[in-house]
Formats: structure tokens, sequence, C-alpha cells
């Protein structure tokens, strides 16, 4: 069975500094892929990156990185120089859709909360 | 092309009501998919649907109905609504195999 774990459950940083928010993930199946969403508080989940189970490189988007390591099973997202606007809760999220189940929903991470404090 | 939308934004209901949560997408995709995020959790399946006509449970379906007449359409019925299904309800469509477009979600309270 699919199941995603975001270990941290809140992190507090001060405005400026670096944070990494750690996901690993289990999957019986080779194909797969991973998202990363925002939850800022007002509610809407924001979509932030997509990678699939054969695309190891690891990416950077503006102060935003992501770490995809299929050796340890994990997919960790990293932000630079935060600021106020970061603090929300961030999702990992699974989807194994050849799996057998014919579907492609996701198995959500219990999110981490992030506090960026000015 | 408006995604996915949702309605109501809010609800409050009362132990033993039913109401039906609405969802609709204008992008043809026949997958389609509730959730329910529970306060400091993450989000959990609760129905699903891969073409009108066709719905199957998910992780936490008791409590719940569903109907697929429409491929625009998905909605989600609650009957004998209890204080456990106090929680954010997200609908979501994909084009397969992972372009994933979630609606904003419905906040329910049920006291």
């Amino acid at each position: 069975a699919q199941k995603v774990t975001q270990a941290q459950t809140e992190i507090s940083v001060v405005e400026k500094e670096d944070v990494t928010l750690d996901c690993v993930y289990e999957t019986r199946d080779t194909t797969y892929y991973l998202f990363w969403y925002k939850q800022p508080p007002s509610g809407e989940l924001v979509f932030l990156i997509r990678r699939n189970s054969f695309d190891e490189q690891n990416e950077i988007s503006g102060r935003y990185s992501w770490n995809f390591q299929k050796s340890t099973s994990s997919f960790n997202f990293t932000i630079t120089a935060s600021q106020v606007v970061d603090s929300a809760v961030y999702f990992c999220a699974l989807s194994d859709p050849f799996s057998g189940a014919g579907s492609y929903q996701l198995t959500f991470g219990k999110g981490t909360k992030l506090s960026v404090i000015p | 092309n408006a995604g996915v939308t949702q309605t109501p934004k809010f609800r409050i209901l009362k132990i033993g009501q039913s109401m039906t949560l609405q969802c609709a997408q204008d992008m043809n995709h026949n997958y389609m998919y509730w959730y329910r995020q529970d306060p400091g959790m993450g989000l959990k399946l609760i129905y699903y649907s891969v073409g009108a006509g066709i719905t199957d449970k998910g992780e936490v379906p008791n409590g719940y109905n569903v109907s697929r007449s429409t491929t625009e359409d998905f909605p989600l019925r609650l009957e004998l609504a209890a204080p456990s299904q106090t929680s954010v309800y997200f609908c979501a469509s994909v084009t397969p195999p992972y372009e994933q477009y979630f609606g904003p979600g419905t906040r329910l309270t049920v006291t």
C-alpha cells in the first residue's frame, strides 16, 4: 500500500533562513508521481511541483528546490531565504496510477506547518 | 475555463441533517475525486469516479454517497450528518496520468 510520511509536524524559522521539509514515501510500483502542494491560511491547495519516478533530476525554481532520491524514497523540499509569505501548510503526495486500482488519486502526507517569523 | 468548482463554500449542519456538496468541472475529465481534510491532517479519499455511471469507494466512504450521472458533475451526499463529518471537503479532477485540478473546498461544520 502507498504511504507518505512527513515527520515534521510544525517548523518555525526566522525570515531569510533556509528550511527543508522532509517527505518519505512508500510504494511497490516502479512508475509513480510525487507532488508538493502549499495550503496557505486561506485554505486552497496550490500546486508547486510534480516529479515522475524516472526523473531524479533535482529542480530549482526561484527560492524553491526539490531533492528527489529514489534510493532513500525521499522527496524533500527546500525554501531558500524564507519569507513571511511562505507561511503555510505544505503537503507531499504520491500517485501510483499503475498499481492496478485503475485510478489517479493522491495519497497525502499529514502536512508540515511552516511559520516564518519576521 | 472555470476549472473545478464547488458549492457551497461554507455550511453549518445540525446533527442528523442531510446535504449535498456540489462539484463540477468543465474540462471533460473522466476521473473525479472527493477528499476530506480533517484539522491538522492530510487529505483522505472518500469516493472517486472513473466516468459517468461508475463510482467506487476510497479510504473513508462511511456516511457518504455519490453519483455520477454526467461527466461534468460529481455530487457528494451526506445522509444523517454527524460531528465526525466536520471537515473541509475538496473535489478534484484529473487529466491522466498526473495533471490534478482541485476545487477551492467546502468547509462543513456539524453541530
